[in-house]
């Protein structure tokens, strides 16, 4: 069976430090991948998505980043945090081919700059 | 433009209730709608989903009632119980597609 796994589960870090958020999944390959920011009482917020190694796909303009090292690892990073970035984020992944169109989230990392 | 909408925001349901709630969307290409249960502190859970052939899903206390010609589908939950106290996300997708749209969810509390 597949799991989806994310690390940390909480962080708290100052204001201009930098950011680095990990995702994997076991289980399957070549999946696609997802990265999304839920606000405190808010809905999904798309941030990146990867439909294989190196290929990022960017829905929101903003001082985030994501990487695609291998075909199972998605990084969220940052230079620099801001206030704003402060979230719970939450990586997905969805198979290619027969049942793309399902969703799988991981449990979320909770993140709270400072 | 927000692809799917979603109401209500919040919902107060008594215990053995019916909670209800609605969605829109307005792409006719999309194919497949699946809703996700998310607990406090925890990823959304894919509950129950549907694809256009049908007009209704149902799975235990769960069901999913689709209007094709009105573009709508909603999430019915039958005697509800205080566990399924949660945010409830509707979403919407191409079968062969690769982005997923979400509707702002509804916080139902279930009230014993």
């Amino acid at each position: 069976s597949q799991t989806i796994h994310q690390w940390p589960a909480t962080l708290v870090q100052p204001v201009g430090s930098p950011l680095s958020l990990e995702c994997t999944v076991e289980g399957t390959s070549n999946p696609n991948l997802y990265w999304y920011r839920q606000a405190a009482g808010r809905g999904l917020q798309l941030l990146f998505y990867s439909v294989g190694i190196g290929q990022i796909s960017s829905e929101v303009p903003q001082n985030l980043s994501a990487s695609r090292p291998q075909d199972r690892q998605f990084i969220l990073s940052s230079k620099k945090l801001l206030l704003s970035d402060s979230g719970f984020y939450l990586c997905a992944w969805s198979p290619t081919g027969l049942g793309r169109e399902t969703q799988y989230f991981g449990p979320g990392t909770r993140l709270l700059v400072l | 433009q927000q692809q799917v909408k979603q109401s209500p925001q919040s919902l107060i349901v008594q215990k053995g209730g019916i909670s209800i709630i609605n969605c829109a969307y307005e792409n006719t290409a999309f194919d497949y709608f699946p809703w996700y249960q998310q607990f406090p502190g925890k990823g959304p859970a894919l509950l129950i989903a549907i694809r256009p052939d049908v007009s209704e899903k149902k799975e235990g206390r769960f069901t999913i009632s689709f209007n094709k010609s009105a573009k709508q589908f909603s999430l019915h939950i039958m005697d509800s119980q205080p566990g399924d106290s949660a945010t409830y996300f509707c979403a919407a997708s191409m079968v062969w597609g690769n982005q997923f749209y979400f509707g702002t969810g509804t916080s139902l509390t279930v009230i014993p």
